[in-house]
């Protein structure tokens, strides 16, 4: 099985950009599709990239998604931060029905 | 609108049994492979299960493999876990999730239910 890696915390100001890596351990990143979800407090967790970079319908495009092949690592990066965007952030995929989630990046708005 | 609704959370001791239940609605639930993902209190996501549209095929991770069973009422629109010889360390909150990836849509998840074993 793989792992998938994520920072444990970034923060920025409002109206900056941040960018969440995800690194696969082993295997071929672009092989399977990487989501992206979103967790606010106290919520459940909602998609904001699908399929590596698709935006789900009402998710702004200040999200978006892409897949580094180089360093096997996919990214969300957030533009223009809003207060509302601060919240955890998990990746996932999958390989030989086994699906992985990284371990969470909480994103925190100055 | 999609909805997932989870039920059957409870307080239970440890090695003891319990089946969660999960009811899809505003999609067509035999369409999908629907998945358990379970978060401890303060911590992350983790992956439990999935079961394919039809039943057909299951995946379990390594933790829960040999004391859960995934299930799905195709004609009930629910999924089903059922958790045996539970440990402490299943407390979490599991939710319920469809996955649209084989279809080229976004997952969707429940609100989740709270499962706590005590010792």
């Amino acid at each position: 099985n793989f792992m998938l890696t994520q920072p444990h915390s970034v923060s920025e100001s409002p109206g900056k950009t941040v960018t969440i890596s995800c690194t696969r351990s082993s295997g071929n990143i672009a092989s399977n599709y990487v989501q992206w979800f979103q967790q606010r407090p106290g919520s459940s967790p909602t998609t904001v990239i699908y399929e590596d970079n698709q935006r789900p319908s009402g998710v702004p495009d200040r999200f978006s998604g892409s897949i580094d092949r180089s360093s096997n690592s996919a990214s969300l990066t957030i533009s223009g931060l809003e207060t509302e965007d601060e919240a955890d952030y998990y990746c996932q995929s999958f390989d030989s029905s086994i699906t992985v989630f990284g371990g969470g990046t909480k994103v925190t708005v100055l | 609108e999609v909805q997932l609704v989870e039920s059957g959370g409870v307080v239970v001791q440890s090695g003891g049994s319990l089946r969660l239940s999960c009811v899809g609605s505003g999609f067509n639930f035999d369409d999908y492979t629907m998945h358990w993902v379970r978060q401890a209190p303060g911590k992350g996501l983790e992956w439990v299960s999935l079961v394919t549209w039809d039943g057909g095929s299951t995946s379990y991770s390594d933790s829960v493999k040999g004391r859960f069973s995934i299930s799905r009422d195709n004609s009930q629109n629910s999924l089903y876990l059922q958790m045996n010889n539970l440990k402490t360390e299943d407390t979490a909150f599991y939710y319920c999730a469809k996955d649209g990836v084989s279809l080229s849509e976004s997952w969707s998840w429940g609100q989740g239910t709270l499962v706590t074993v005590s010792s």
